[in-house]
């Protein structure tokens, strides 16, 4: 157990709906990643907050949004669905900024199946 | 810009055979460098990681590997593979300077028995 939990852990939804993915970081994390896997793109970086600030981004669509509470969980919103975002959604966290680039901590991912 | 190439996509190996998996990186400056693996249905987990210092690095489950400054590698190696290796291994490169954690496309080892 890795101490990040991702909910849902699947999810079904239809084409043009939307969905939010929730990710609580391990304890006293407070870097939260965000990565897509697919069969044919591999892993995928999206975002990354610290601390509630966005501090890079990766190849995230327009209609995909995050953000940070102060709570340091964090959501990974998708909206007007395509078949082509079905996916595994990764969050992971680690205990400083990227600039440490120390282990991150993966999620057992959100499984998105858009039909 | 950084960058990381797994080549191997698939490998199969047969129980009790060495391994070697490839992974090249592309980065300005002297990159951080790891290697995760993916069990199936799991999240990533770090096998070992380099930052500075001895160029072979151990890690657990009896991987190690090498950093390469001149081939801009840092290939994963296992001198004797068991059956429970089996699952997808990526190789990522982390910036002190622009945040970025960037994985490889991953290779997908799988053991015969």
């Amino acid at each position: 157990d890795s101490g990040v939990t991702q909910t849902p852990k699947h999810l079904i939804t239809a084409t043009g709906q939307r969905v939010t993915l929730r990710c609580s970081p391990r304890s006293g994390d407070l870097s939260v990643y965000w990565y897509q896997q697919s069969l044919d793109q591999g892993l995928q970086f999206l975002i990354q907050y610290y601390n509630g600030e966005e501090r890079a981004k990766g190849n995230i669509l327009e209609r995909f949004s995050a953000q940070q509470f102060p709570d340091l969980h964090s959501e990974l919103n998708l909206s007007s669905l395509e078949l082509g975002d079905s996916a595994l959604y990764f969050c992971a966290s680690s205990a400083r900024l990227a600039g440490y680039t120390g282990e991150l901590f993966f999620g057992e991912g959100s499984r998105l199946t858009v039909l | 810009a950084q960058s990381v190439t797994q080549p191997d996509i698939h490998i199969t190996v047969s129980e009790g055979a060495s391994l070697e998996l490839r992974c090249n990186y592309s980065y300005g400056a002297t990159p951080y460098l790891f290697w995760y693996v993916q069990s199936p249905g799991q999240g990533l987990q770090l096998l070992l990681k380099y930052f500075s210092g001895d160029t072979l690095v151990q890690g657990i489950k009896g991987f190690e590997a090498e950093f390469k400054r001149s081939q801009s590698s840092f290939n994963l190696r296992k001198p004797s593979v068991h059956w429970s290796d089996a699952a997808e291994y990526f190789c990522a490169v982390g910036s002190s300077g622009t945040y970025k954690y960037i994985f490889g496309t991953g290779t997908r080892l799988k053991v015969l028995a």
